[in-house]
């Protein structure tokens, strides 16, 4: 069954500096959306990316899926610490259940 | 405005029990979903509702049962807590099944001591 990986599973960081998230699949996404979660806190959503070679971002994170819409990165630039948290990537599959990958769970030191 | 609002957001219960929790959406949405996060953040899908009808109805036990009033509502209601239910339960909701981004709720965490 397809699964979504992410990588790293945990990222420390210092404040300031840029970070990258790895969502990879070994099939064909149909859609592929990018979660963060506050610890203790819901899901908000970040964004969502169909197109092959598509590229969005929202203030300072940056998101892009590969145009074979098997791998996407999430940019973070300048890192804050209202940037910690958990990020999740999420995927349609073929039969349009949406699966999670694991979480990457992001520390920003001060 | 709150578009995905579940309730209550925390739940504490005794194994045994029977707990319901809620799900509403305003967002005009055809499709809804129970998500259970469990302790290592891994979202797992549980249903899916499409219009009042079951769509997705993953390997749960039968003591999960969700029921749909209507297209804006879908609840969550488990029979025989046990210890292992304990998760935190994410309701969301999409446009159209499998076209467009979900809004999730904020989650409800079942504790069942």
């Amino acid at each position: 069954s397809q699964e979504l990986e992410q990588s790293p599973q945990s990222l420390i960081v210092q404040e300031g500096k840029n970070l990258t998230i790895n969502c990879t699949s070994s099939k064909t996404l149909y859609g592929l959306y990018w979660y963060k979660q506050k610890y203790g806190e819901g899901l908000i959503f970040l964004m969502m990316l169909q197109k092959g070679g598509e590229e969005k971002s929202h203030e300072k994170i940056t998101a892009k899926l590969d145009e074979k819409k098997q791998q996407s990165s999430l940019h973070i630039t300048a890192s804050q610490p209202s940037h910690a948290g958990i990020y999740l990537c999420g995927a349609h599959r073929r039969d349009d259940k949406i699966i999670f990958g694991k979480g990457t769970r992001l520390h920003i030191l001060p | 405005d709150t578009a995905v609002s579940q309730t209550p957001k925390y739940l504490v219960t005794q194994m045994g029990n029977d707990k319901s929790i809620k799900c509403e959406q305003n967002l005009g949405h055809d499709t809804m979903y129970w998500y259970k996060q469990d302790s290592k953040k891994f979202l797992k899908i549980m249903f899916s509702y499409n219009n009042k009808e079951l769509i997705i109805n993953e390997t749960v036990p039968n003591r999960f049962s969700p029921k749909s009033p209507d297209k804006a509502h879908l609840n969550l209601h488990i029979n025989s807590l046990e210890l292992g239910d304990s998760a935190v339960y994410f309701c969301a909701s999409s446009q159209l099944q499998g076209s467009t981004e979900a809004f999730f709720g904020q989650g409800t965490r079942l504790t069942v001591v």
